[in-house]
């Protein structure tokens, strides 16, 4: 079984700053991917960014980007140049097996 | 853009009722997910479908909940009876391939 830990409940930071996210997870699989996903106060689940397991170089979408490391199993997500629109929820989530598993998320909010 | 489709965005029902959400996933997706996400915790997955086949149903609560996905395309949640505890968005997601999901906006129920 899979399993998240998002060790960080809350964060908030002022726009245009850097913030990091951690999520460490525990898979038996070797096969697998990871998976960033934001929950805005309208609650759409939305794909921020995708890691496949067995790619060595670090995912990048714009302003945001993973720090991979497949032995500690830990999967952090950079946000740069931090904006308001980014206020949500989000979620780590490894999938293995075609099962997609959640952690219980960061709520993160960018002050003006 | 495609779109997974849920109906309807918020349902109140009194305890005991029964209840129905609806989900359309994207077109051509085989794979179709229910989720539930309680108020401040991360989504769990309730029900998997792989066309009109369950894959995975072991979180689900078989003594009041039921899904189905008769043709392969959308597909029905239906609780009953309803209980305060299922208060909870209910989210609907779909895949192509197994990796990668669209969420659908959720259904918000609200059990009195």
């Amino acid at each position: 079984a899979q399993t998240v830990t998002q060790s960080q409940p809350e964060m908030s930071v002022q726009e245009a700053e850097t913030v990091t996210l951690s999520c460490t997870y525990d898979t038996s699989e070797n096969n697998y991917y990871l998976f960033w996903y934001k929950q805005p106060p309208s609650r759409q689940m939305i794909l921020v960014i995708r890691q496949e397991a067995y790619k060595q170089q670090n995912a990048t979408e714009n302003r945001f980007s993973v720090n991979f490391q497949k032995a500690a199993k830990s999967f952090s997500l950079k946000i740069s140049d931090s904006q308001l629109g980014d206020t949500a929820m989000y979620f780590c989530a490894p999938q293995g097996a075609q099962k997609l598993v959640f952690g219980q998320g960061t709520r993160l909010t960018i002050n003006p | 853009e495609a779109e997974v489709a849920q109906s309807p965005r918020y349902k109140i029902t009194e305890k005991s009722q029964a209840v129905a959400f609806w989900c359309d996933p994207i077109s051509g997706h085989a794979t179709l997910y229910w989720y539930r996400q309680i108020l401040g915790q991360g989504p769990e997955l309730l029900v998997q479908f792989q066309d009109e086949s369950v894959v995975d149903d072991s979180q689900l609560p078989k003594d009041r909940f039921s899904a189905e996905r008769l043709k392969g395309v959308d597909s029905t949640l239906k609780i009953q009876p309803a209980e305060l505890g299922d208060s909870a968005m209910y989210l609907c997601a779909s895949s192509l391939d197994g990796y990668g999901y669209t969420f659908g906006s959720g259904t918000r129920l609200t059990v009195v």
